[in-house]
């Protein structure tokens, strides 16, 4: 079964603008989770999405929104993008059955200059 | 608010030495346990989950790890450690029902042969 997919992998963009990236989960698994990786903040939990539904959300300002489609495939967005928005951003998929535990994509690397 | 704990940044072993990373966490009820491996350049990988049950819990290459309710601690053991487990170590919780991850500030472990 092929795993997460994260696309872009890397991402160079200056200030102001804005950004979409993309995740495609685990086939089967309709729970999508978005988390930041900085080397300051560590990694933190920006939001889950579950059969095209916010169902759980981060202490993030409102630049950053998602959505997720009838596929279980995700976006997420940032808007008007500062230089500490400079990130690893990590998607996760799970199965609604047995454990439950995340799955992790390899991450778009986002930089902000 | 749920938190983690991982008071060790850095561990330095020769091969063969043995392993505990320590983690603790603060949260008000009933959680999921979890850690997680970074090897370079590769995505966070699933070590090994507590859910219930047997507290002492095995996973995968040789790694187990021992939730300690009344200390509120989970930490990773490793009995012989191996060059090719120098890596990054995150330790993370969630709350039954909810599920996303509250992850540690990691624990880079460098393995010297």
């Amino acid at each position: 079964k092929a795993g997460v997919t994260q696309t872009p992998r890397y991402l160079i963009k200056t200030r102001g603008q804005q950004v979409t990236l993309s995740c495609s989960p685990i086939s089967g698994h309709r729970s999508v989770s978005w988390y930041q990786q900085t080397p300051g903040q560590g990694l933190q939990f920006l939001f889950e999405y579950f059969s095209e539904t916010q169902r759980n959300k981060g202490n993030f300002p409102g630049r950053f929104s998602g959505r997720q489609f009838s596929n279980s495939r995700s976006e997420m967005n940032v808007s008007t993008l500062e230089l500490g928005d400079s990130a690893l951003y990590l998607c996760a998929s799970r199965s609604d059955r047995g454990a439950g535990e995340q799955f992790f994509g390899p991450g778009t690397r986002l930089t902000v200059l | 608010a749920q938190s983690v704990s991982q008071h060790n940044h850095h561990v330095i072993l020769s091969e063969a030495a043995s392993l505990e990373l320590g983690c603790n966490y603060s949260y008000g009820g009933t959680v999921n346990l979890f850690w997680y491996v970074q090897y370079p350049g590769q995505h966070l990988q699933l070590l090994l989950k507590y859910f219930s049950g047997d507290p002492l819990v095995k996973g995968i290459k040789g790694f187990e790890a021992e939730f300690i309710k009344s200390k509120f601690s989970f930490n990773l053991r490793k009995p012989s450690v191996q060059w090719s487990d120098t890596a990054e170590y995150f330790c993370a919780v969630s709350g039954t029902g909810r599920r996303a991850l509250t992850f540690g500030s990691g624990t880079r472990l460098q393995v010297q042969p």
